[in-house]
């Protein structure tokens, strides 16, 4: 287990349906990241927080809305999702500033619409 | 348009042999280059990383960096059926306000006993 979770670990979900996938560090960085990874396909950015701004949205539909109340905490809501929204859903954390900035994952949340 | 290229494989090696895994790169300003192991319906972990040119060990595995040639890449010695993953090359800067890497699209490894 890395420095980042991620809960629920497995979601399944109808397209009507409201729910959050939540992450937390614990590695004190100051920036969070949202990524998709569908299957056999690449990851694709979704979101970026540093310091609690968010500093990227990568043409994401509305559906998907994102939350980050503090440098540790970084939510995803979920609203009236597709089939092909289907994926893992891995959120990362780097610490941005005088580093490399090398990310880390939490074990990611399999989402399932219905 | 930032890219990361990569083999998507899959590259099949014996167990014992030496499994080459190599990755391109677009941004010639890019300062940081990492290795991450995904395992299948798991999650990117990071096990290498190079900063400077040249290799760089770490038990197994070598990460070797050519910034002129805009090439990194990573040799694992004495291949084992655990090391059957996708690897994903990714390329950021340092320092600044933006902590994004460019990720490509992996390579698939599969280590045959």
């Amino acid at each position: 287990e890395t420095g980042v979770t991620q809960t629920p670990r497995h979601l399944v979900m109808g397209m009507t349906n409201k729910k959050s996938l939540k992450c937390e560090q614990h590695l004190g960085h100051n920036a969070m990241y949202w990524y998709k990874q569908s299957a056999k396909k690449p990851l694709e950015l979704m979101f970026v927080y540093n310091f609690k701004e968010q500093t990227e949205n990568n043409s994401v539909p509305s559906r998907f809305s994102p939350e980050c109340p503090n440098s540790s905490h970084l939510f995803l809501h979920l609203h009236t999702l597709q089939p092909e929204d289907s994926a893992l859903y891995l959120c990362a954390s780097s610490q941005v500033g005088d580093s490399y900035n090398e990310q880390f994952f939490g074990p990611g949340t399999r989402l399932t619409v219905l | 348009q930032k890219e990361v290229e990569q083999n998507s494989g899959p590259l099949s090696v014996p167990e014992g042999a030496i499994a080459s895994l190599n990755c391109t790169y677009s941004d010639r300003g890019s300062q940081s280059f990492f290795w991450y192991r995904q395992y299948s319906g798991k999650s990117p972990e990071l096990i290498m990383f190079i900063y400077s040119n040249g290799d760089k060990e770490d038990g197994r595995f070598t990460a070797q960096l050519n910034k002129a040639s805009q090439y990194v890449s990573l040799l694992i010695r004495d291949s084992q059926p655990s090391d059957s993953a996708t690897y994903l090359c990714a390329v950021g800067s340092y320092g600044g306000s933006q902590g994004n890497l460019i990720f490509g699209k992996g390579t698939k490894l599969s280590v045959k006993p």
